[in-house]
């Protein structure tokens, strides 16, 4: 059993690049979840999904795109990259019906933005 | 202000010892919380949830304190291994968003 695969474990970029951080997990979960994590910070909410075709954003979705096509599947997307964020990048999934809000989370991408 | 705050530490604990740490957190109206574990460089796990009443798995203690509005965590006979960062989580409203705190450093010397 997988969990959540979250792919790739490190990237650089140069500002104004683009690119895709790809988000899955087999556990058949409902809720889909991308957060970033900043020193002295906790982890803040970009964008979450409660299932195929519908997205919202969270606490911080300004330069981030995502989609869900699949229960499987929730990539992240940075538009036009820029040195704020520069982070770490945790996807996360849950069973919507368990009640202990039991995340499981991808192993995470370092990303710098230069 | 902060949604969720933690002292950062590090609480520094010899091996065998205990120790006990809190989180505040800001809205009166939350409902559930947790503590998740995150070692270093790693993703976060889920420890345990903090009902009520308050509520032990193992060697781990976690407490709910509404009117003062924290929780805290207290850890025994503490081991090597329970070194780590504990993040305080706070399920902020009936759509099950959560707020996480930034962590407490917890290291355990031998």
């Amino acid at each position: 059993n997988a969990g959540v695969t979250q792919t790739p474990k490190f990237q650089v970029l140069k500002t104004g690049q683009s690119m895709t951080l790809q988000c899955a997990q087999d556990m058949n979960h409902e809720y889909m979840s991308w957060y970033r994590q900043d020193p002295g910070m906790g982890l803040r909410l970009i964008h979450y999904s409660v299932g195929a075709g519908i997205t919202d954003q969270g606490e911080v979705p300004n330069g981030y795109n995502v989609s869900r096509s699949t229960t499987e599947d929730f990539p992240l997307r940075l538009l036009s990259a820029a040195p704020s964020q520069t982070s770490v990048y945790f996807c996360a999934s849950k069973n919507y019906r368990q009640t202990n809000e039991k995340l499981f989370f991808g192993s995470g991408t370092q990303l710098s933005v230069l | 202000r902060k949604e969720v705050e933690q002292d950062p530490g590090p609480f520094n604990v010899p091996e065998g010892a205990t120790v006990a740490f809190n989180c505040t957190y800001s809205n009166s109206a939350s409902q559930s919380f947790f503590w998740y574990r995150q070692d270093c460089r790693k993703e976060p796990k889920l420890l345990m949830s903090v009902y009520s009443s308050g509520n032990e798995d193992g060697r781990f203690t976690a407490q709910l304190n509404r009117a003062s509005q924290y929780i805290s965590l207290l850890i025994r006979d503490s081991k090597l291994s329970d070194s780590a960062t504990y993040l305080c989580v706070v399920k902020a409203d009936s759509w099950g968003k959560l707020q996480f705190g930034a962590g407490t450093q917890v290291v355990v010397t031998p």
